[in-house]
């Protein structure tokens, strides 16, 4: 069973809505990443943060993926309008640190977008 | 660009057979290799890790099998049984101060009995 939590499984939106996911990471681990999962099980790194800190990110979609991980409060990713392209599997991961180290999983948050 | 190259893409074996899955990579920073597994409808998870200081690393029947000079690590499978069908990833840490894993395309192994 996954100690890294996800929700929701699955939403469904329609473009243009906003999508929220949400991510409560194993407990002592400040490192906290999210993968997108396409159809075709490719990876793609969106975003890792230390603690509060953003790590690294990539150009996150046109400025249209936001995410942050606040302090006492979960993690969250969000698609301010969503497009058919963004449809995947959303993965949150958490690690004792950033490098070399095992990335726990989290089950995912499913998103189609109609 | 794509920094890991994975393959074959798919690949299936008989029961008691040893599968091999290939990978290979670019960036000579990378210094974390680990294969991870992920079955229907669950999250992946960490099977077996490397780093470039050994070319060998077992964990009962998965070994990988690590080449520095080529760039080149692969994960066996000995003795492959049903359960291990699944989709295997290779990865590479980055490395440097803020790192990052980079996953290979995967590779869907079936075991037939």
């Amino acid at each position: 069973n996954s100690k890294v939590i996800q929700t929701p499984r699955y939403l469904v939106k329609g473009q243009g809505q906003k999508a929220k996911m949400r991510c409560i990471p194993e407990k002592g681990h400040p490192v906290v990443f999210w993968y997108q999962q396409n159809k075709n099980n490719e990876f793609k790194f969106l975003i890792n943060f230390q603690n509060q800190e953003v790590l690294q990110q990539i150009d996150m979609t046109e400025k249209r993926f936001s995410a942050e991980c606040p302090s006492n409060s979960p993690c969250s990713l969000e698609i301010q309008s969503s497009e058919a392209g963004d449809s995947a599997l959303y993965l949150c991961a958490s690690s004792h640190r950033g490098r070399g180290n095992t990335l726990y999983f989290g089950e995912g948050s499913r998103l189609i977008v109609v | 660009q794509q920094q890991v190259r994975q393959s074959p893409q798919s690949l299936t074996v008989w029961e008691g057979e040893t599968a091999i899955l290939n990978c290979s990579y670019e960036d000579s920073t990378f210094d974390y290799f680990p294969w991870y597994h992920q079955f229907p409808g669950e999250s992946p998870a960490l099977l077996i890790a490397i780093r470039p200081v050994s070319n060998k690393k077992e964990d009962g029947r998965f070994t990988i099998f690590f080449n520095k000079r080529e760039k080149k690590f692969s994960l066996h499978i000995a003795d492959s049984q049903p359960g291990d069908s699944a989709t295997y990833f290779c990865a590479a840490d980055s490395g440097g101060s803020n790192a990052k894993l980079t996953f290979g395309k995967g590779t869907k192994l079936s075991v037939k009995s």
